[in-house]
């Protein structure tokens, strides 16, 4: 098994759906992060999870609500998004040392599309 | 707040020449310093890092980066391109807080290598 792994890989929704990606790490890590990568913008963090505990929100629109209920998962829910949403999302973990030189492992990502 | 610049949104390279793909950062810490490699259709892979150990840092597949405190630069290189490096390389600083990382990427550099 890959250390972080990503479910569904591509997903297609409407704006009224509500779906959800997934994430699982196997790496032992206790941070978990989601990640927006769009075409016209740099990566950026929506949400870190340490030690289970929310503590990085990045003024994500209330749309997006994530769930972490282990350290090994870490969930995305969506509902009623707009196509400018449309991104491929990456989940990664690292580990909490005290340190901010650590490893932040990436999954392969789930390619969203909202039409 | 910290932030990386990358210069040149797309390099061209022949096959056997040198890479060079520039990043310059921002920081009022000493910083720690991340590149990441994206392959078509994958998610990010950590190439090398710098932890304030030795300033010319070794990674994977040929590549280096050499830490310039002077400049505010951690470029990174490869003396021999191959096709199969193609692919988009992503600079990032690590901004921590509680012992977890806050990546914050640069806009990154595609890569394309020619026969």
């Amino acid at each position: 098994e890959t250390g972080v792994t990503q479910t569904p890989r591509h997903l297609v929704m409407g704006m009224t759906n509500k779906k959800s990606l997934k994430c699982e790490q196997h790496l032992g890590h206790n941070a978990m992060y989601w990640y927006k990568q769009s075409a016209k913008k740099p990566l950026e963090l929506m949400f870190v999870y340490s030690l289970e505990e929310r503590v990085e929100n990045n003024s994500v629109p209330s749309r997006f609500s994530p769930e972490c209920p282990n350290s090994s998962h870490l969930f995305l829910h969506l509902h009623t998004l707009q196509p400018e949403d449309s991104a491929l999302y990456l989940c990664a973990s690292s580990q909490v040392t005290g340190s901010s030189g650590n490893t932040i492992y990436f999954g392969e990502g789930s390619w969203l599309t909202v039409v | 707040a910290q932030s990386v610049t990358q210069l040149g949104s797309h390099v061209s390279v022949s096959e056997g020449a040198l890479v060079l793909l520039r990043c310059n950062y921002s920081s009022s810490v000493p910083p720690y310093l991340f590149w990441y490699v994206q392959y078509p259709n994958q998610g990010l892979q950590l190439l090398l890092k710098y932890t304030s150990a030795a300033t010319l840092v070794k990674g994977i597949n040929g590549f280096e980066a050499e830490f310039k405190k002077s400049e505010t630069s951690f470029h990174l290189t490869k003396p021999s391109a191959h096709m199969s490096d193609a692919a988009e390389y992503f600079c990032a600083v690590s901004e921590g807080s509680g012992g977890y990382n806050k990546l914050i990427f640069g806009a990154g550099t595609r890569l394309a290598v020619h026969p």
